[in-house]
């Protein structure tokens, strides 16, 4: 079964605004990764975040993550047309292999 | 995506016929997976490699099986196809595991009829 799900399912915003997706899941992780997808390609993975850490940044990229409450968030600053994508979360309980929850389909409006 | 190649792109096969995909990959990663794509169930884990000639079942293995007799080359053989294994089939691979990121490939559509 899925480790992760994102919520919400579905975004769409207009171009400049923020987006912010949540990732949950159930188990202990090593870390936990976010990955996008433009329709009809292969996945794109986009950053790592380790279980001891708390935030990680990259570019417009905002990755947070709270152990406690089995959680992730992935927030991506002012957006761009080039953002819609569907965006997964993905963890790896230190079992060489990572579980891909269903994703969350972000659209920028232009 | 460089440095992982899927074959074929897409494939249009019988129900009750073997299919064999293939992954091939440039980066001498040690860790190659299967995965496939159905809406509403993100991707799943098929079957993965950790070596040559050493594999492991994922969640959704029944009616799959793989080979890896080379570092490069993943084979993911639907034994008899069923109009159920009709999905997008994505290759990855990662040098160590879940502890990086993966690269996929460009993924593969089989629809079986």
């Amino acid at each position: 079964s899925q480790q992760g799900e994102e919520d919400p399912q579905a975004l769409s915003i207009q171009e400049g605004e923020n987006a912010t997706m949540n990732c949950s899941y159930k188990t202990s992780i090593n870390n936990l990764q976010w990955y996008r997808q433009n329709s009809g390609r292969g996945l794109v993975h986009l950053i790592l975040i380790r279980s001891n850490e708390r935030e990680k940044h990259s570019g417009r990229l905002r990755v947070t993550l709270d152990t406690s409450k089995k959680s992730s968030s992935l927030l991506i600053t002012a957006s761009r047309a080039a953002d819609t994508a569907s965006y997964f979360c993905a963890t790896d309980a230190n079992d060489y292999k990572l579980s891909f929850g269903a994703g969350t389909t972000v659209t920028v409006r232009a | 995506d460089a440095g992982i190649t899927q074959s074929p792109r897409h494939k249009v096969t019988e129900t009750g016929t073997p299919v064999t995909l293939r992954c091939h990959q440039t980066e001498n990663h040690r860790y190659m997976y299967w995965y496939r794509q159905d809406p509403g169930h993100g991707l799943r884990l098929i079957h993965y490699s950790y070596g040559v000639k050493d594999t492991d079942k994922g969640e959704v293995s029944d009616g799959y099986s793989v080979s890896r007799s080379k570092t490069e080359d993943f084979l993911l053989t639907l034994e008899s196809a069923t109009s159920s294994q009709t999905s997008v089939y994505f290759c990855a691979i990662s040098p160590e595991g879940g502890n990086y990121g993966y690269t996929f490939g460009s993924g593969t559509r089989l629809t079986v009829v």
